[in-house]
């Protein structure tokens, strides 16, 4: 079975600085997307950025960035220019593409990111 | 376009009561899924649905209901509340099993007392 670990329960970065939350993950698929999300105090889930497995090139949404890796099955996130509001909690997630055996949004247990001023 | 709704947002709960969360989405997405979040442990999957009369359990189904009689609509059933159900709990929706997106309800909180 597929396995989404963060090992960081929490991180803090101070404003306009940049931070990198770490992921790691478990399968024996080849075809799969990995996600994270970020909820705020506000409880929304709120999609952040999405790698698939096929693709080589790190997904970049404006500020943040992954550094997918997909022979050591790593998926980080980097968050640049760390703003206020980036402070959440952020998940990441695993799916399998179709046809695969985890069609199923599989969570990490969260790091909760604070950002000082 | 409302995207995935959820109702209620807050229920307080007494113990061997039943209830049931509400969830429906307007995008007509065949997935649906049930979640509840809980300190330390992230999304849990409860139970899904990859069409119209089709259920399966997914993570931790102990003490939940599902039905899907449409596609827009998936509710879910606490029979006898306990105050282990106590969380917060997310609805989303997807075009399909395995698709790219999926879309999350902002998330019931529950409290079993």
């Amino acid at each position: 079975a597929q396995t989404v670990t963060q090992s960081q329960p929490e991180m803090s970065v101070q404003e306009a600085e940049t931070v990198t939350l770490s992921c790691t993950y478990d399968t024996s698929e080849s075809d799969y997307y990995l996600f994270w999300y970020k909820q705020p105090p506000s409880r929304q889930m709120i999609l952040v950025i999405r790698q698939e497995a096929y693709k080589q090139q790190n997904a970049t949404e404006n500020r943040f960035s992954v550094n997918f890796q997909k022979a050591a099955k790593s998926f980080s996130l980097k968050i640049s220019d760390s703003q206020l509001g980036d402070a959440a909690m952020y998940f990441c997630a695993y799916r399998s593409a179709p046809g695969g055996s985890q069609g199923n949004l599989i969570f990490g247990k969260g790091t909760k990111l604070s950002v000082k001023p | 376009n409302a995207g995935v709704t959820q109702t209620p947002k807050f229920q307080v709960l007494k113990t061997g009561q039943s209830m049931t969360l509400q969830c429906a989405q307007d995008m007509n997405h065949e997935y649906m899924s049930w979640y509840r979040q809980d300190p330390g442990m992230g999304l849990r999957l409860i139970h899904y649905s990859v069409g119209a009369g089709i259920t399966d359990q997914g993570e931790v189904p102990n003490g939940y209901n599902v039905s899907r009689s449409t596609t827009e609509d998936f509710p879910l059933r606490l029979l006898s509340a306990a105050p282990s159900q106590t969380s917060v709990y997310f609805c989303a929706s997807s075009y399909s099993k395995g698709a790219r997106a999926q879309h999350f309800g902002d998330g019931t909180r529950l409290s079993i007392l």
